[in-house]
């Protein structure tokens, strides 16, 4: 298995342009997750989703953000406009479902950069 | 709501010393718990786990046993190497039914020759 797939690795934009970041989970996870990660606030948890279906968005930071994952293989996360304090790097993560004990799988991510 | 508090690195350690990482944690119910590694430039790998109290995870000569008692996770290894310079990520997945897992800030491990 190849793992999650992200692209792209890198992204620089001007304020005020979409972005769209994309992930590939694993074949088979059930659950996907997008995480934002900065010096300053760590690991954040954006949205989850569970068989396709958002189950918890309460980490999208405004409205400005949001997600899709039109089906199991594939997710998108769209920034629209995008702002320079939105840079960081952003990861995907699967994971099998629900039972103890499973740890997520994560992508290599991809650092956004908005000037 | 749960939490996980990790030791303030970074850490600086020579090759072949001994390494220790704190995590303690804050949940209800029965967690699992994690240490993810974060190598520069990639994203998190799952290092080992356990599910239950008095269990040991390990890999790669890392070690952690899961203490109830004293709600910690502390992260161990014999003798690291250059290669062990990364993130430490402690996490944890309540049993309540949701895949959310919590992660703490992360510890700076380097090693030098």
């Amino acid at each position: 298995d190849a793992g999650v797939i992200q692209s792209p690795r890198h992204e620089v934009t001007e304020m005020g342009q979409e972005v769209t970041l994309r992930c590939k989970p694993i074949s088979g996870h059930d659950y996907l997750f997008w995480y934002r990660q900065t010096m300053m606030r760590g690991l954040e948890l954006l949205i989850y989703f569970n068989n396709n279906v958002p189950i918890d968005d309460s980490g999208m930071p405004e409205d400005r953000f949001s997600a899709k994952m039109p089906n199991a293989s594939f997710s998108t996360l769209k920034i629209q406009p995008s702002e320079p304090r939105d840079s960081a790097v952003y990861f995907c993560a699967s994971s099998q479902g629900f039972g103890l004990g499973y740890g997520y799988t994560f992508g290599s991510g991809t650092r956004l950069t908005v000037v | 709501g749960d939490s996980v508090t990790q030791m303030e690195g970074p850490v600086t350690l020579s090759e072949e010393a001994f390494l220790t990482i704190n995590c303690t944690y804050t949940a209800t119910g029965y967690p699992s718990l994690f240490w993810y590694v974060q190598y520069p430039g990639e994203g998190l790998q799952l290092l080992l786990k356990a599910t239950k109290a008095d269990d040991k995870g390990s890999n790669k000569g890392f070690e952690a046993t899961y203490r109830k008692e004293t709600t910690s996770f502390h992260l161990e290894k014999g003798s690291v190497q250059v290669s062990d310079s990364a993130v430490y990520f402690c996490a944890l997945l309540n049993s309540g039914g949701y895949q959310k897992v919590t992660f703490g800030t992360g510890t700076k491990l380097q090693v030098i020759p």
